[in-house]
């Protein structure tokens, strides 16, 4: 069964300590794998996306990596304004015959609370 | 933000009345998308559209229906709304099939 999974489901952190969250996922075969930010009351705003194992995107303070398995945001020097749900979902491929709809399989995601 | 725009915003309806939420973008996206987003589920697609008048069910599509007489709108339709649907409903628009999807702001949809 296609699955992905998000940890921790909520994170705390100080002002400038870094950190990373992790997306593990078992997909029959990866297309892509994308990392979302959701503020209350907002819809998913698209951050990356990652298409094979040992690519990394960075923008600001946030570089997400992927592995054949998993996939990590990594935080660094998080500031308050960096609070909130960060979403990971897959994409899968398609399979002979059948067509790619471009849907997404997401995670519950985590929460990340940074104080200042 | 993407040219998204969803409406109502918020809804409250009763329980066995029909609803329909809708989706209007202004970008040319051919593929559009209904998810639902409950907690302890994450994002669940609804149904999807890859086209005008061309659409397909997703995960969880019962008691749901849509329609895309118009590249720039994607309705959802809750056939007798209840109480289980009540949800926050994410609209979403890709260019393609493979690339990033754009999110509109939310409905929140209670059913009472």
């Amino acid at each position: 069964e296609d699955q992905v999974t998000q940890s921790p489901e909520a994170l705390r952190l100080q002002e400038g300590e870094s950190s990373s969250l992790n997306c593990s996922y078992t997909v029959s075969g990866l297309r892509g794998l994308f990392w979302y930010r959701q503020d209350p009351g907002k819809g998913p705003e698209f951050l990356f996306t990652l298409y094979s194992a040992g690519e990394e995107k960075e923008k600001e303070r946030l570089k997400a990596t992927l592995t054949k398995k998993e996939s990590f945001l990594h935080i660094t020097a998080p500031k308050p304004e960096d609070s909130a749900t960060y979403l990971c979902a897959v994409q899968k491929t398609t399979t002979p015959g059948s067509s790619n709809t471009g849907k997404l399989i997401f995670g519950q995601g985590t929460t990340l609370q940074v104080k200042p | 933000d993407a040219g998204i725009t969803q409406s109502p915003r918020h809804k409250v309806t009763e329980t066995g009345t029909p609803v329909t939420l809708r989706c209007h973008q202004t970008e040319n996206h051919r593929y559009m998308y209904w998810y639902r987003q409950d907690p302890g589920h994450g994002l669940r697609l609804i149904h999807y559209s890859y086209g005008v008048k061309d659409t397909d069910k997703g995960e969880v599509s019962d008691g749901y229906s849509v329609s895309r007489s118009k590249t720039e709108d994607f309705l959802l339709t809750l056939e007798s709304a209840t109480s289980s649907q009540t949800s926050v409903y994410f609209c979403a628009i890709s260019w393609d099939s493979f690339g990033e999807a754009f999110f509109g702001q939310g409905t929140r949809l209670t059913v009472v």
